[in-house]
């Protein structure tokens, strides 16, 4: 899910199911990526990170993919729940600096 | 975990007026903290890193003269909008890098300019 103008795309899914949301970074040098959920007047909150010398890092409940051929991420949550429901974004990060760079964002509405 | 504190969460000012809001870490030193902006919708945009003890580095077409960093401590980075507008309306959020927890980021801080 990437940005649309100043629309985010969101994906709707029922609750007890799996979610998938996808990221598509730009900087082919970027060798950390990091997932943050943000939840309406909050900070970023981290939910998991992958580098860029791994294709697949699992978590509690989570589980992010790298495809650094297409230069594509996913966060995949099992067993979505109604405390998932937020905005979800991919960052970037190379190894030149420290800066982080955020993808678009993705709303998650867990319906019950 | 390391905590990134930032103050005020709301802060409504009018138009023409400065509003400072801080950033603070809390348990550990921050030699580096970032600022970020986030209209409604959108995501997060690198404002300027932080730097403690000298200059902050803005990002392209961000006016360093409007939005001033300070980086006087190790534990604390200031940015104040000056002459606030409308349009400077927004949501800023800063974060640092506490070791070994990574980016940590504060609860942001939601500025309305009447």
């Amino acid at each position: 899910g990437e940005s649309v103008g100043l629309h985010l795309p969101t994906l709707s899914v029922q609750e007890g199911d799996n979610s998938i949301i996808n990221c598509a970074y730009s900087n082919s040098a970027s060798d950390y990526f990091i997932w943050y959920k943000q939840e309406s007047g909050k900070g970023p909150q981290f939910i998991i990170d992958i580098r860029s010398n791994m294709d697949k890092r699992q978590g509690q409940r989570v589980t992010v993919l790298l495809n650094k051929t297409v230069k594509h991420l996913s966060l995949q949550i099992a067993a979505t729940q109604p405390g998932d429901s937020a905005v979800y974004f991919c960052a970037e990060n190379n190894a030149a600096g420290n800066k982080l760079t955020f993808g678009g964002g993705t709303r998650v509405l867990v319906k019950p | 975990g390391a905590v990134v504190s930032q103050h005020p969460s709301r802060v409504i000012c009018k138009s023409g007026t400065s509003v400072k809001i801080e950033c603070r870490s809390l348990d550990f030193q921050a030699t580096t903290m970032f600022w970020y902006r986030q209209f409604p919708k959108q995501s997060l945009m690198l404002m300027a890193t932080s730097n403690e003890g000298s200059k902050a580095t803005y990002e392209q077409g961000v006016e360093k003269d409007k939005f001033l960093i300070n980086h006087a401590s190790l534990t604390l980075s200031t940015l104040t909008v000056t002459s606030a507008h409308p349009e400077d309306s927004s949501f800023y959020i800063c974060s640092a890098i506490p070791q070994p927890y990574g980016y940590t980021f504060g609860s942001g801080t939601r500025l309305t300019v009447v």
